[in-house]
């Protein structure tokens, strides 16, 4: 079966510092991965995705992303937050071999942002 | 991409009643989902909801508990049977639009309905 854990559960950074959210997967192929946001109140977001090719994804918000498979992660990163950044960070695996399109989520990431 | 609205967006119930949460989708969509969202949590897929035909529950997920209608392409229901206070939790619709989430690699959210039961 496939599962997805997000390791940290709360980070704090300082604005205009840089960010790495970790994920780490299990699955026996290549799956489909993704990093949504949700803000306080408000539904989830895709910020990326990675199906194949270049493992090193970008996205909306300035995020990227960068596929490892030998360390079966795929870590979500920015080069210097804001503050609208504050949110909690989910990461999640789709399975296209079980012919169907339910995705696994993580535990979550809640980001804190300090002045 | 699709527009979701989610009615209540929020409720406070007492333990042994029921509540029927409302997903109104502004677009056909081919796939619809509901999961859970405890507090300090992920999120846990209860079902897919099926046009026209039993959901399929997830493992752990009953339709006595969580019947769910799906009477078109674009509305469906879940109801919280017989509520304790362990149901607390958020609980949100999910859509894939046409082209599959494999293609277009994005499920669309609703904002999602908080649900506290007393």
């Amino acid at each position: 079966a496939q599962s997805v854990t997000q390791p940290d559960i709360h980070i704090t950074v300082s604005e205009g510092a840089s960010l790495e959210l970790r994920c780490n997967y299990s699955y026996g192929a290549t799956p489909y991965l993704f990093w949504y946001v949700q803000s306080p109140g408000q539904g989830l977001q895709l910020l990326l995705k990675y199906f194949s090719g270049d493992t090193l994804v970008q996205g909306i918000k300035g995020f990227e992303a960068e596929f490892k498979r030998s360390q079966s992660s795929f870590n979500l990163r920015k080069p210097s937050v804001h503050w609208s950044d504050a949110a909690e960070y989910f990461c999640a695996v789709g399975a296209p071999n079980f012919g169907n399109e339910k995705l696994t989520f993580g535990t979550g990431t809640r980001l804190t942002i300090i002045p | 991409s699709a527009v979701i609205s989610q009615k209540p967006s929020r409720d406070i119930c007492q333990r042994g009643t029921s509540l029927t949460i409302q997903c109104q989708v502004d677009s056909q969509v081919t796939m619809m989902f509901w999961y859970r969202q405890q507090p300090g949590q992920s999120l846990t897929l209860i079902a897919t909801a099926n046009q026209g035909s039993e959901a399929t529950y997830e493992s752990g997920f009953v339709i006595d508990k969580f019947p769910i209608s799906r009477p078109n392409l674009t509305f469906s229901t879940l109801t919280v049977s017989n509520m304790s206070p362990e149901d607390s939790s958020i609980y949100l619709c999910s859509v894939v639009v046409a082209g599959g989430l494999l293609n277009t690699g994005e499920l669309f959210f609703g904002e999602g309905s908080r649900l506290t039961v007393l």
